[in-house]
């Protein structure tokens, strides 16, 4: 089990373009958790989401953030129009689910987004 | 609103020195209390959870309620403990949605 992946690990945008940071979760797992970590800064949670679906996105930016985790395919987030407070590392994660609630998130290495 | 405060950022001791990583909380309900860590190069993985009430690699963790911590305790440090030490809470009941604190980075010298 080659655990969570995310791609690509470092994204270089100039402001306003798009970028979309890639997240497959472990092998069995069905839910998916986004963290952002800026300079200096703990994680803050952005958003869970199951397959299909989005529980929780109280993290979130209210404009130009999304994201998703389709039936097939990795999770995706997705910040349109980058401004260099974007800047930061955007980390994975998922569990097996709801019915197995241990608390442990498997995190995966993160992707490094720098706005110039 | 639950909220995780790590007061230090940086933890310097000698290695055979005790180590107490602190962290508080504050959330209304009943909060399960978790111990991350990051070593160098690696991911950030569980270290351990209230709940369980055990020791790994010779840490350990209290959680009291009255004075709303749980510190992470070890009575020797090793230099392989020097890693980035986070503490996180969710509530009890609903999602696995974890807040965590900033982090401490505890450095093990020689």
């Amino acid at each position: 089990n080659a655990g969570v992946m995310q791609n690509p690990r470092h994204l270089v945008r100039r402001r306003g373009q798009e970028a979309r940071l890639r997240c497959s979760p472990m092998k069995g797992h069905s839910h998916v958790y986004w963290y952002r970590q800026l300079p200096e800064e703990g994680l803050k949670f952005m958003v869970y989401l199951q397959k299909e679906n989005i529980i929780d996105e109280s993290g979130m930016p209210k404009e130009r953030f999304s994201a998703e985790f389709p039936k097939e395919g990795p999770s995706i987030l997705r910040i349109q129009q980058v401004v260099r407070g974007d800047s930061a590392a955007y980390f994975c994660a998922s569990s097996p689910g709801q019915g197995a609630t241990t608390g442990e998130l498997f995190f995966g290495e993160g992707s490094r987004l720098t706005v110039l | 609103a639950q909220r995780v405060t790590q007061p230090e950022k940086l933890l310097s001791v000698f290695k055979g020195a005790p180590v107490e990583l602190k962290c508080n909380y504050s959330y209304s309900g009943s909060p399960e209390l978790f111990w991350y860590v990051q070593y160098s190069r690696q991911r950030l993985q569980l270290l351990l959870r209230h709940i369980s009430r055990e020791s790994i690699k010779g840490f350990t963790a209290d959680l009291n309620k009255g004075e709303t911590s749980f510190h992470l305790k070890k009575p020797f440090a090793q230099e392989e403990d020097s890693a980035m030490y986070y503490c996180a809470l969710r509530p009890v009941s609903g999602y696995s949605t974890l807040t965590f604190g900033k982090g401490t980075m505890l450095l093990v010298s020689p």
